[in-house]
Protein backbone atom coordinates (compact mmCIF):
# COMPACT_ATOMS: atom_id res chain seq x y z
CA UNK A 1 0.00 0.00 0.00
CA UNK A 2 0.93 3.90 -0.05
CA UNK A 3 2.95 5.59 2.90
CA UNK A 4 4.48 8.75 3.39
CA UNK A 5 7.91 8.94 5.68
CA UNK A 6 9.16 12.35 7.06
CA UNK A 7 11.69 13.34 9.15
CA UNK A 8 10.52 13.65 12.57
CA UNK A 9 10.60 16.90 15.11
CA UNK A 10 10.69 19.20 16.01
CA UNK A 11 12.76 21.19 13.97
CA UNK A 12 14.03 24.48 15.48
CA UNK A 13 15.58 27.33 13.55
CA UNK A 14 16.16 30.87 13.95
CA UNK A 15 14.85 33.15 11.66
CA UNK A 16 16.11 33.87 8.16
CA UNK A 17 17.88 30.04 8.25
CA UNK A 18 17.22 27.73 4.97
CA UNK A 19 15.04 25.16 5.81
CA UNK A 20 14.30 21.55 4.70
CA UNK A 21 12.04 18.97 5.47
CA UNK A 22 13.00 15.58 4.21
CA UNK A 23 10.02 13.79 2.50
CA UNK A 24 10.43 10.05 0.91
CA UNK A 25 6.95 7.98 -0.70
CA UNK A 26 5.87 4.74 -1.29
CA UNK A 27 3.77 3.96 -4.35
CA UNK A 28 2.60 2.17 -7.30
CA UNK A 29 2.79 4.45 -10.62
CA UNK A 30 2.35 8.11 -10.88
CA UNK A 31 1.03 9.42 -7.38
CA UNK A 32 0.22 13.57 -6.73
CA UNK A 33 2.14 14.87 -3.93
CA UNK A 34 1.25 17.41 -1.23
CA UNK A 35 2.32 19.71 1.32
CA UNK A 36 -0.17 20.45 4.03
CA UNK A 37 0.89 23.08 7.02
CA UNK A 38 -1.38 23.02 10.42
CA UNK A 39 -1.04 26.73 12.02
CA UNK A 40 -1.63 26.19 16.16
CA UNK A 41 -5.26 25.47 16.58
CA UNK A 42 -6.52 25.46 13.06
CA UNK A 43 -7.18 22.92 10.49
CA UNK A 44 -5.00 22.12 7.33
CA UNK A 45 -4.47 24.37 4.54
CA UNK A 46 -2.70 22.88 1.22
CA UNK A 47 0.61 24.51 1.02
CA UNK A 48 1.64 23.35 -2.16
CA UNK A 49 1.63 20.36 -4.78
CA UNK A 50 2.48 18.38 -7.61
CA UNK A 51 0.56 16.04 -9.85
CA UNK A 52 4.07 14.69 -12.05
CA UNK A 53 7.38 14.01 -12.09
CA UNK A 54 9.75 16.71 -12.07
CA UNK A 55 7.22 19.23 -10.95
CA UNK A 56 7.86 21.71 -8.59
CA UNK A 57 5.12 23.07 -6.41
CA UNK A 58 5.67 26.31 -4.65
CA UNK A 59 3.71 29.15 -2.72
CA UNK A 60 4.14 31.58 0.02
CA UNK A 61 8.16 31.21 -0.48
CA UNK A 62 8.06 27.05 -0.21
CA UNK A 63 8.94 25.16 -3.26
CA UNK A 64 9.08 21.20 -3.59
CA UNK A 65 10.10 19.43 -6.23
CA UNK A 66 8.75 15.63 -7.60
CA UNK A 67 11.67 13.28 -7.40
CA UNK A 68 10.15 10.37 -8.94
CA UNK A 69 14.06 8.78 -9.54
CA UNK A 70 14.18 9.02 -5.26
CA UNK A 71 10.49 9.21 -4.62
CA UNK A 72 10.99 12.60 -2.45
CA UNK A 73 8.99 15.69 -2.19
CA UNK A 74 11.12 17.95 0.24
CA UNK A 75 9.87 20.87 1.29
CA UNK A 76 12.53 23.84 1.37
CA UNK A 77 12.44 27.76 1.91
CA UNK A 78 15.44 29.61 1.98
CA UNK A 79 14.46 32.31 4.34
CA UNK A 80 11.84 31.17 6.89
CA UNK A 81 9.79 32.99 9.45
CA UNK A 82 8.62 33.01 12.95
CA UNK A 83 4.99 32.99 11.46
CA UNK A 84 6.05 29.73 9.77
CA UNK A 85 5.89 28.09 13.16
CA UNK A 86 3.47 25.30 12.23
CA UNK A 87 3.11 21.39 11.70
CA UNK A 88 3.73 20.63 8.15
CA UNK A 89 2.51 17.13 6.90
CA UNK A 90 3.73 15.73 3.46
CA UNK A 91 0.78 13.55 1.58
CA UNK A 92 -0.17 11.25 -1.55
CA UNK A 93 -2.81 10.90 -3.45
CA UNK A 94 -2.94 7.65 -5.68
CA UNK A 95 -2.46 7.43 -9.35
CA UNK A 96 -6.00 7.55 -10.57
CA UNK A 97 -7.12 10.10 -7.91
CA UNK A 98 -8.59 7.42 -5.78
CA UNK A 99 -11.73 7.76 -3.60
CA UNK A 100 -9.84 6.62 -0.55
CA UNK A 101 -8.29 10.12 -0.21
CA UNK A 102 -4.68 11.12 1.45
CA UNK A 103 -2.23 9.04 2.97
CA UNK A 104 -0.26 11.32 5.46
CA UNK A 105 3.33 10.85 6.76
CA UNK A 106 2.59 11.65 10.66
CA UNK A 107 3.63 15.76 10.30
CA UNK A 108 6.77 17.57 11.30
CA UNK A 109 6.47 20.14 13.57
CA UNK A 110 8.67 23.55 13.12
CA UNK A 111 9.52 25.74 15.75
CA UNK A 112 11.38 29.81 14.21
CA UNK A 113 12.82 31.53 16.72
CA UNK A 114 13.40 35.34 16.66
CA UNK B 1 -15.87 31.38 1.24
CA UNK B 2 -17.63 28.52 3.88
CA UNK B 3 -15.55 25.45 2.45
CA UNK B 4 -16.19 22.80 4.61
CA UNK B 5 -17.65 23.47 8.01
CA UNK B 6 -17.61 21.00 11.07
CA UNK B 7 -19.85 21.40 14.14
CA UNK B 8 -19.07 20.99 17.14
CA UNK B 9 -15.22 22.68 17.66
CA UNK B 10 -15.15 21.15 21.22
CA UNK B 11 -16.82 18.87 23.04
CA UNK B 12 -15.91 16.85 26.09
CA UNK B 13 -18.06 13.17 25.99
CA UNK B 14 -18.65 10.93 28.99
CA UNK B 15 -17.59 7.07 28.09
CA UNK B 16 -20.57 5.52 26.83
CA UNK B 17 -22.39 8.71 25.80
CA UNK B 18 -22.75 8.94 21.95
CA UNK B 19 -22.42 12.34 19.50
CA UNK B 20 -22.77 13.06 15.87
CA UNK B 21 -19.66 15.65 14.70
CA UNK B 22 -21.85 17.36 12.06
CA UNK B 23 -20.29 18.29 8.39
CA UNK B 24 -21.05 20.13 5.26
CA UNK B 25 -19.42 21.47 2.22
CA UNK B 26 -20.62 23.99 -0.22
CA UNK B 27 -18.78 23.36 -3.18
CA UNK B 28 -20.76 20.81 -4.46
CA UNK B 29 -18.03 18.27 -4.20
CA UNK B 30 -18.51 14.32 -4.47
CA UNK B 31 -16.22 13.21 -2.39
CA UNK B 32 -16.18 13.83 1.36
CA UNK B 33 -13.57 11.59 4.26
CA UNK B 34 -13.45 12.20 7.71
CA UNK B 35 -10.29 11.79 9.94
CA UNK B 36 -8.85 11.39 12.81
CA UNK B 37 -5.45 13.22 14.22
CA UNK B 38 -3.52 11.56 17.43
CA UNK B 39 -0.72 13.18 18.22
CA UNK B 40 2.97 12.63 16.43
CA UNK B 41 0.86 10.09 14.45
CA UNK B 42 -0.55 12.22 11.15
CA UNK B 43 -3.90 11.55 10.06
CA UNK B 44 -5.67 8.29 9.62
CA UNK B 45 -8.37 7.64 7.44
CA UNK B 46 -12.19 7.08 9.26
CA UNK B 47 -14.61 6.89 6.58
CA UNK B 48 -15.39 8.14 3.06
CA UNK B 49 -18.23 8.53 0.26
CA UNK B 50 -18.02 9.49 -2.85
CA UNK B 51 -21.55 10.71 -3.03
CA UNK B 52 -24.93 10.63 -1.74
CA UNK B 53 -26.40 6.94 -0.69
CA UNK B 54 -22.48 5.81 -0.89
CA UNK B 55 -20.08 5.26 2.12
CA UNK B 56 -17.08 3.12 2.59
CA UNK B 57 -14.61 2.14 5.61
CA UNK B 58 -11.23 3.41 5.57
CA UNK B 59 -8.84 2.60 8.45
CA UNK B 60 -9.88 3.03 11.64
CA UNK B 61 -13.33 2.76 11.20
CA UNK B 62 -14.17 0.72 14.30
CA UNK B 63 -16.36 2.78 16.98
CA UNK B 64 -18.21 5.33 13.93
CA UNK B 65 -20.59 5.25 11.76
CA UNK B 66 -21.33 7.76 8.89
CA UNK B 67 -24.28 8.69 6.45
CA UNK B 68 -24.62 10.76 3.55
CA UNK B 69 -28.12 11.43 2.78
CA UNK B 70 -27.26 14.30 0.71
CA UNK B 71 -24.52 16.03 -1.25
CA UNK B 72 -23.79 18.70 1.25
CA UNK B 73 -24.00 16.64 4.30
CA UNK B 74 -21.54 14.03 5.98
CA UNK B 75 -22.19 13.41 9.39
CA UNK B 76 -20.06 10.99 11.87
CA UNK B 77 -21.66 8.85 14.76
CA UNK B 78 -20.02 7.99 17.92
CA UNK B 79 -22.19 5.00 19.50
CA UNK B 80 -20.23 4.49 22.66
CA UNK B 81 -17.55 7.20 23.16
CA UNK B 82 -14.32 5.54 24.75
CA UNK B 83 -11.22 7.26 25.76
CA UNK B 84 -9.46 5.85 22.62
CA UNK B 85 -11.75 7.98 20.73
CA UNK B 86 -9.83 11.26 22.14
CA UNK B 87 -8.38 13.01 18.58
CA UNK B 88 -9.02 15.80 16.55
CA UNK B 89 -11.85 14.64 13.79
CA UNK B 90 -11.20 16.19 10.32
CA UNK B 91 -14.04 16.60 7.42
CA UNK B 92 -13.08 16.89 4.00
CA UNK B 93 -14.16 16.98 0.59
CA UNK B 94 -12.65 17.04 -2.99
CA UNK B 95 -14.12 17.00 -6.77
CA UNK B 96 -15.09 13.49 -8.23
CA UNK B 97 -12.70 12.47 -11.18
CA UNK B 98 -9.62 10.46 -11.92
CA UNK B 99 -7.41 13.46 -11.73
CA UNK B 100 -5.16 12.37 -8.32
CA UNK B 101 -4.11 16.25 -8.17
CA UNK B 102 -7.65 17.02 -7.23
CA UNK B 103 -6.73 19.13 -3.85
CA UNK B 104 -8.64 18.05 -0.85
CA UNK B 105 -9.97 20.52 1.55
CA UNK B 106 -10.25 20.18 5.19
CA UNK B 107 -12.80 21.82 7.95
CA UNK B 108 -11.16 23.40 10.41
CA UNK B 109 -11.27 20.24 13.21
CA UNK B 110 -13.18 19.17 15.99
CA UNK B 111 -11.46 18.75 19.35
CA UNK B 112 -13.21 15.58 21.30
CA UNK B 113 -12.04 14.56 24.56
CA UNK B 114 -13.70 11.31 26.23
CA UNK B 115 -13.49 10.86 30.04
Amino acid sequence: GNSVTQMEGPVTLSEEAFLTINCTYTATGYPSLFWYVQYPGEGLQLLLKATKADDKGSNKGFEATYRKETTSFHLEKGSVQVSDSAVYFCALRGEGGGADGLTFGKGTHLIIQP
Amino acid sequence: NAGVTQTPKFRILKIGQSMTLQCTQDMNHNYMYWYRQDPGMGLKLIYYSVGAGITDKGEVPNGYNVSRSTTEDFPLRLELAAPSQTSVYFCASSRTGTASGNTIYFGEGSWLTVV
